[in-house]
Order: C-alpha cells, then sequence, then structure tokens
C-alpha cells in the first residue's frame, strides 16, 4: 500500500525560530513535491525533488530528499507568521499517475 | 492567481439539485484531476482524465459524474448529493511526461449540501 507520512502533524513554532518537517514515503517514487496550502485556498507548488541528494531553497524554506532513506526534510529558517499554513508532502510516479499525499502539517508561527 | 480556473468558487445545493462544477486550463496538459478536499484532511483523488479520456476512478459513487469536453475543459456533474458530500472540490492538471512539473490546482469550488 502506498503510503506517505508526514511529521509532526501540528507544529506551533516562535518567530525566528528554525524547524524541520519530515516526510518519509513508502515506495521507489521517481519525484518528490511539497505544497503549500492556507485555509480555505488551494495547494501551491513549493518545491519538486526528483533525485537523490536533491536540495532546493526558496526564502526560509529548503527541501531535501534522500531517495535511499525514502525521506524528504522541509526545514524551515528564521520562522516568520506569514509561513503559518498547512504543509503537504506528495510522491508522485510517472506517467498521470495521481499523486499520494501526506496527511499534512499545520503549522503556525506566533509571536 | 492560478491558472487551473474552476468555477463556480462556491456552490451551496439541495440533495435533489443538479449541478455541474467546471475546470479549465490552457497550459497545453493533457492529465486532468479531480480530488475532494474535507477541511483538515488531505486532498482524495476521485477522478483522473488522460488524453480526454477517464483512467482511473477511485470507486467514486455514481452521483458524481465526470466529463472531459476537450484537452482544456474537465466538468463534474452532480446529482443527489449526501450532505457528507460537502467539502472542496478540487481541479488539478500535469503535463504528460512532465517529470519536473508539479501537479497545478486551481482555487477549488467549496460546496455545501443542505
Amino acid at each position: 500500500e502506498l503510503k506517505v507520512e508526514q511529521n509532526p502533524l501540528f507544529l506551533s513554532m516562535q518567530e525566528g525560530k528554525n524547524y524541520t518537517i519530515y516526510c518519509n514515503y513508502s515506495t521507489t517514487s521517481d519525484r518528490l513535491y511539497w505544497y503549500r496550502q492556507d485555509p480555505g485556498k488551494s495547494l501551491e507548488s513549493l518545491f519538486v525533488l526528483l533525485s537523490n541528494g536533491a536540495v532546493k531553497q526558496e526564502g526560509r524554506l529548503m527541501a531535501s530528499l534522500d531517495t535511499k532513506a525514502r525521506l524528504s526534510t522541509l526545514h524551515i529558517t528564521a520562522a516568520v507568521h506569514d509561513l503559518s499554513a498547512t504543509y503537504f508532502c506528495a510522491e508522485g510516479f510517472s506517467g498521470n499517475t495521481p499523486l499520494v499525499f501526506g496527511k499534512g502539517t499545520r503549522l503556525s508561527v506566533i509571536a | 492567481d492560478t491558472e487551473v480556473t474552476q468555477t463556480p468558487k462556491h456552490l451551496v445545493m439541495g440533495m435533489t439539485n443538479k449541478k455541474s462544477l467546471k475546470c479549465e486550463q490552457h497550459m497545453g496538459h493533457r492529465a486532468m484531476y479531480w480530488y475532494k478536499q474535507k477541511a483538515k484532511k488531505p486532498p482524495e483523488l476521485m477522478f483522473v482524465y488522460s488524453y480526454e479520456k477517464l483512467s482511473i476512478n477511485e470507486s467514486v459513487p455514481s452521483r458524481f459524474s465526470p466529463e472531459c469536453p476537450n484537452s482544456s475543459l474537465l466538468n463534474l456533474h452532480l446529482h443527489a448529493l449526501q450532505p457528507e458530500d460537502s467539502a472542496l472540490y478540487l481541479c488539478a492538471s500535469s503535463q504528460e511526461g512532465g517529470r519536473n512539473q508539479p501537479q497545478h490546482f486551481g482555487d477549488g469550488t467549496r460546496l455545501s449540501i443542505l
């Protein structure tokens, strides 16, 4: 059974602090995605990770992929309130096969 | 702003009504998807169309009927829905063979069944 596990599911962090969200996936997928969703809004693509050791950064967010460990991480540096949202990782496959989503991590950045 | 456009943004309907959700993309993507998302849950796949043909139906009840009139349009016809069908319905599209491209999601239709 395809399974994507994220942890933590809830994260409350202070502004200025660093933290990491973990995403474990169950199969030898060839791509891993990170999405952000604000309440009542759609999913916004953040990162596409395709190969072992891939690292991508955008602002205060950095994502990495370890295909051998079947692990992706989303690292938050010096959090700000605007980063408050739900973050989903999703495992992808070749062809037009649908994504398998994790349960999401609800991040709340507080002053 | 997203490149996948969904209408309407909000829909309230009774259990005996018939309505349709619409989705449009002009990115040349050949795969289109319908997802259902309940509050505080991840999206759940409903249907996948590939080259205008239904390729995946995730055992969705027949009260939901998808249609893909052409490569840019995707509809979801609704009939005799139940209160538990209230959710955010998301449309997405992706590029054939586009490994380095994510699925692009529309803003969704928030559906409430009375």
